[in-house]
């Protein structure tokens, strides 16, 4: 079965520390994944892809096929980084299905 | 216009009402979704309209009715909902991903608050 895990609800760093947010996926075909974002108060918007291996906000994360993993991370957190990060797998074949994680909260102290 | 609006920001309903939430996006998008969202939650995917025509219902109860008059609109009619129909409906746009060199990149709208008494 298709399904996507972020192990952790809550992630909580100080300014300026190293962040990973862990992604987890299971899918028999070739999985498509990315990363969403929501900002408090503000709508549902894509972060990354993994099919693009691009850098946003500092922020990169890699797709390892062996692992099923495509854990998100950033060298240095910012406070502006606070937000609800929701890893998410598009099913492919033609499908427009996209199956989000639970979701880590990312809390950025000063 | 790079956005997807939805209408209304809230809505307070009784069991017995019906109402339906608005959905538009002038992307030119083929791909339209609705998702719910509870407290706390991950969106889920209630429907997929691919060229205007359902392509998914995921096993959504038939109170809640999906229509796609045209290309730019997508509404989600409600009727006999329960209070645990309560929660943010989302809709989201997209390129639909048998075109060549769709990415697969679905834009949300800002949702509709949904309360049901």
């Amino acid at each position: 079965a298709q399904r996507v895990t972020q192990p952790e609800k809550l992630l909580s760093v100080f300014k300026g520390a190293p962040v990973e947010l862990k992604c987890n996926y299971s899918y028999s075909g070739s999985p498509e994944l990315f990363w969403y974002v929501q900002y408090s108060r503000q709508r549902l918007q894509l972060l990354l892809r993994h099919i693009s291996r691009e850098s946003i906000k500092g922020f990169t994360a890699d797709l390892n096929k062996g692992e099923t993993s495509f854990h998100l991370k950033k060298p240095f957190a910012q406070e502006e980084d606070s937000a609800m990060y929701y890893c998410a797998l598009d099913l492919s074949g033609g499908y427009n299905k996209l199956i989000f994680g639970a979701g880590t909260r990312l809390a950025v102290h000063p | 216009d790079t956005e997807v609006t939805q209408t209304p920001k809230h809505l307070v309903m009784g069991m017995t009402n019906k109402k339906s939430l608005k959905c538009e996006q002038h992307m030119g998008h083929r791909a339209m979704y609705w998702y719910k969202q509870k407290a706390k939650k991950p969106p889920e995917l209630m429907f997929v309209y691919s060229y205007e025509k359902l392509s998914i219902n995921e096993s959504v109860p038939s109170r809640f009715s999906p229509e796609c008059p045209n290309s730019s609109l997508l509404n989600l009619h409600l009727h006999a909902l329960q209070p645990e129909d309560s929660a943010l409906y989302l809709c989201a746009s997209s390129q639909d991903r048998t075109v060549t060199g769709a990415d697969g990149e679905q834009f949300f709208g800002p949702g509709t608050r949904l309360t049901v008494l």
